[in-house]
């Protein structure tokens, strides 16, 4: 079946550091590709979006390159700030037009000024 | 515009009753999805009403079961309460377009807790 892997968490990195958060798929088909965020008691807010091979999504200041040749998108920012930390969840979505996504384990991101 | 709302907040249960939560979509929105998130299990879908129809199910028993009504209002229950089913119900909406990557939208959850 369909399935996202996500790099471990928790991730702590200080303020202005670059960050990765690693996201890897398995999925028949040509699926769309989603990383989400969620602020503390709060739902999941769309972050960036791919929907084919070698699109970048691409959202403040985070980008996602879709990877079919290595079943990857993963999430990097140049600079991070105190502002990013929360828990990012990587998706996707196989099924056109559908709204059943499959998402990765999450990644809590804490950044320290 | 009015984001997803989803009614009541929190909600605290004993095992063997049962829940209703409320989900109203962003207005034009038509399609709506209900996913649990768990600490142990992430994020699991459980079913997508289009029209007033259910368009996809998740894997979970038959006690978790919902409806659209024709405004696109959505309600899920789930009967006879166990203690797992304590979680993070999130409603999530979206044009529900038959084609292209639809975007969806998150409320900000009903957070049930069995006891």
């Amino acid at each position: 079946g369909n399935s996202v892997t996500q790099m471990e968490g928790p991730v702590t990195l200080s303020e202005e550091a670059f960050l990765t958060i690693n996201c890897t798929y398995t999925a028949t088909g040509y699926p769309s590709l989603f990383w989400y965020v969620q602020y503390p008691g709060e739902g999941l807010q769309l972050l960036l979006k791919a929907t084919k091979a070698d699109d970048k999504g691409s959202n403040k200041g985070f980008e996602a390159t879709y990877r079919k040749e290595t079943t990857s998108f993963h999430l990097e920012k140049g600079s991070v700030q105190v502002s990013d930390s929360a828990v990012y969840f990587c998706a996707l979505c196989s099924v056109e037009g559908a709204q059943k996504l499959v998402f990765g384990q999450g990644t809590r991101l804490t950044i320290n000024p | 515009k009015a984001g997803v709302t989803q009614t009541p907040r929190y909600l605290i249960k004993t095992r063997g009753q049962q829940v209703t939560l409320s989900c109203s979509p962003i207005s034009g929105h038509r399609s709506v999805s209900w996913y649990q998130q768990t600490p142990g299990q992430g994020l699991q879908f459980l079913f997508e009403y289009f029209s007033e129809t259910q368009r996809n199910k998740g894997n979970f028993p038959g006690r978790f079961s919902g409806r659209q009504f024709s405004n696109s209002r959505s309600e899920m229950n789930v009967s006879t309460l166990e203690l797992g089913d304590s979680a993070l119900y999130l409603c999530a909406s979206s044009l529900g377009r038959d084609s292209g990557a639809n975007v969806l939208t998150f409320g900000a959850g009903s957070r049930l807790t069995v006891l």
